[in-house]
């Protein structure tokens, strides 16, 4: 079965960088895009970051866009979420989402990781 | 890159029907049949309940059901079940290769 587990999240003071992971598991990986999406406490869901599956095609929100950096490592079956520059309106929980093959939806979701950006 | 516009909260009693509208624009909603609903509940991630306007995935009850007219989308929960109360939000691709989530809609089953 599919399963996707986040890890990284951390509370950081603002201008810092955090790096996050998503171990995937349960589907060929490096067949299919994989999504970023965050959730400020109370708040809804905020698309972040796409990258295919070759990780040739990399897709931002304007929000991240410059500081954020998506990223994949086939031979681990990982994905990255580099976040540099961070700010308070940062503070998330961060999920990775897999990719519905050609519905550009997200099918398969991790439970998350929670980022806190205070001083 | 303008949230999808989505009621702040709907109900209905058990076994009635309701529908929640996800409006956008012709850039997104109205430009592509790529638009999907998420069911969330407290405390949990989010779980695909429609793709691509009107497709439900293997496991997703036939009370789910979805449609789109224009820029608005809506799915639409009939026979409410005591355990459809959660979050719902809908999302779309973009002209930009972007995705676009909506604000939510806490669905309260009374």
């Amino acid at each position: 079965q599919v399963q996707l587990v986040e890890s990284g999240g951390d509370m950081v003071q603002p201008g810092r960088s955090l790096r996050l992971s998503c171990a995937a598991s349960g589907f060929t990986f490096s067949s299919y895009g994989m999504h970023w999406v965050r959730q400020a406490p109370g708040k809804g869901l905020e698309w972040v970051a796409f990258i295919s599956s070759d990780g040739s095609k990399k897709y931002y929100a304007d929000s991240v866009k410059g500081r954020f950096t998506i990223s994949r490592d086939k031979s681990k079956n990982t994905l990255y979420l580099q976040m540099n520059s961070l700010r308070a309106d940062d503070t998330a929980v961060y999920y990775c989402a897999k990719d519905f093959d050609a519905s550009w939806c997200l099918d398969y979701w991790g439970q998350g990781t929670l980022v806190t950006v205070s001083s | 890159q303008s949230a999808l516009t989505q009621p702040a909260s709907v109900s209905g009693s058990p076994g009635q029907s309701i529908t929640i509208s996800c409006t956008g624009t012709s850039s997104d909603v109205g430009g592509y049949n790529y638009v999907s609903w998420y069911q969330q509940h407290p405390g949990k991630a989010p779980k695909l309940m429609i793709y691509e306007v009107s497709n439900r995935p293997s496991g997703v009850p036939d009370r789910f059901s979805g449609s789109k007219s224009g820029n608005t989308a809506s799915l639409t929960i009939s026979g409410l079940l005591a355990e459809d109360e959660a979050d719902y939000y809908c999302n779309s691709y973009t002209s930009s290769s972007t995705w676009v989530f909506g604000g939510g809609t806490k669905l309260t089953v009374l």
